[in-house]
């Protein structure tokens, strides 16, 4: 697989604890807000989406929440585990868009 | 990674040489996307392809052009390579129009010295 060398923001956390990754978006007129994570040597793989008119969703082990009033987006992650390691990316689009806008990313590392 | 076969993994090229990428798929998506991976700037999309011989353009489209012949191959040109090329190249397929989840391949690492 592949990966790139990256200079991004670092959360390192301790194994069995939650973790919190944070996303400024820029597009007040997007419709949808997704995460992505990237494990070293892959391709970013889908996690969870949540819709504008929503301000939280639950998945499995993971929660998204947005705050459209500060265009914020946040992704927990209950009870971290070391293959949670990874680079996490929000993205947005539209809702009937095709593409995809990505932001830069977050690594989460996981200390046993 | 399961359908989306990027090939070539690595290559290492010179300056003002062509470089062709190429995307193969067997999960017979309608949609594919070619991204470009860079420090500090996430994933930025190329082009993509909403059909055979339908493509668009993306945010970062200057230098590279697309080609798709049929549903499953989807081929990123750059017809005289530049440093500022170098990069990580992922191809991305779903099956519809609007959908959120895109499937990405293991990408392939360009380096154009």
């Amino acid at each position: 697989g592949e990966s790139v060398g990256l200079h991004l923001p670092t959360l390192s956390v301790q194994e069995g604890d939650n973790s919190i990754i944070n996303c400024a978006y820029s597009n007040s007129a997007s419709d949808y807000f997704i995460w992505y994570k990237q494990e070293s040597g892959k391709g970013p793989q889908f996690i969870i989406d949540i819709r504008s008119n929503m301000d939280k969703r639950q998945g499995q082990r993971v929660t998204v929440l947005l705050n459209k009033t500060v265009k914020h987006l946040s992704l927990q992650i209950a009870a971290t585990q070391p293959g949670d390691s990874a680079v996490y990316f929000c993205a947005e689009k539209t809702e009937y868009g095709n593409k995809l806008v990505f932001g830069a990313g977050t690594i989460l590392r996981v200390k046993s | 990674d399961a359908g989306i076969t990027q090939s070539p993994r690595h290559k290492v090229t010179e300056t003002g040489t062509p470089v062709t990428l190429r995307c193969h798929q067997t999960e017979n998506h309608r949609y594919m996307y070619w991204y470009r991976q860079d420090p500090g700037h996430g994933l930025r999309l190329i082009h993509y392809s909403y059909g055979v011989k339908d493509t668009d353009k993306g945010e970062v489209s200057d230098g590279y052009s697309v080609s798709r012949s049929k549903t499953e191959d989807f081929l990123l040109t750059l017809e005289s390579a530049t440093s500022s090329q170098t990069s990580v190249y992922f191809c991305a397929t779903t099956p519809r129009a609007g959908a959120n989840v895109l499937t990405f391949g293991a990408g392939s690492r360009l380096t154009v010295l």
